[in-house]
């Protein structure tokens, strides 16, 4: 049975800091990597992925995959208000669904 | 963008009731898919479909049926719902190839209360 873990569980950043969230699996066979972004009251949406090794950017996020040591993780960069957010990864292998880590709770304070 | 629709929106019974959560999607995705969500454990999944007719078992299926009666429409059935039951229900869909790579669309979700 697949296991994904994220760290840390909530953090209150400032506006405009950085920040980085953690997602940790346990099937090395694991092959695509998601992070899904839930605003209060909201559906989950997809924020980016990645399948292969290394970094991949988009605007103030960026992915970095390390498949060796069963780990991803999502950075932002310059965090603002509309950032806060629950932050959900994702993974995915053998044709199967997705399986959802717990989430992490981000506060973007002004 | 995919469009996922869930009613009801709200629902709320009592233990040992009936319910169905109804979810329709109109993109003609061939995979449809439900999860629950309580805080602390993100989204399980319950149920998913690849197409009418085809079930497949996620990982948190006890107490829960599910039913794909065509392309667009995927139903929960809890048929003797329990305390335990409440929770906060997303239908998901999306367009996976044999690799089932591909972003999940979800539906606003059902906030079901078993009493």
């Amino acid at each position: 049975q697949q296991n994904v873990q994220q760290s840390p569980e909530s953090l209150i950043v400032p506006e405009g800091a950085r920040t980085s969230l953690n997602c940790t699996f346990s099937d090395s066979a694991s092959q695509y990597f998601w992070w899904y972004r839930q605003h209060s009251g909201k559906a989950p949406k997809a924020l980016m992925s990645i399948f292969s090794n290394g970094e991949k950017e988009e605007g103030r996020f960026t992915i970095h995959l390390n498949k060796a040591s069963l780990h991803f993780s999502l950075h932002i960069r310059d965090s603002q208000p509309s950032d806060s957010a629950l932050y959900l990864c994702a993974v995915q292998w053998g044709g199967r669904a997705l399986i959802f880590g717990t989430g992490t709770t981000v506060s973007v304070s002004p | 963008e995919a469009a996922v629709t869930q009613s009801p929106r709200n629902k709320v019974t009592v233990t040992g009731g009936n319910v169905t959560l109804s979810c329709r999607q109109t993109n003609s995705h061939n995979y449809m898919y439900w999860y629950r969500q309580d805080t602390g454990h993100g989204l399980r999944l319950i149920h998913y479909s690849y197409g009418a007719g085809n079930l497949q078992i996620g990982d948190v299926p006890d107490g829960y049926k599910a039913t794909r009666t065509t392309q667009e429409d995927f139903f929960l059935l809890l048929e003797l719902a329990s305390p335990s039951q409440t929770s906060l229900y997303f239908c998901a869909s999306s367009d996976a190839g044999t690799n089932n790579y591909a972003e999940q669309f979800f539906g606003p979700g059902t906030r079901l209360t078993v009493l």
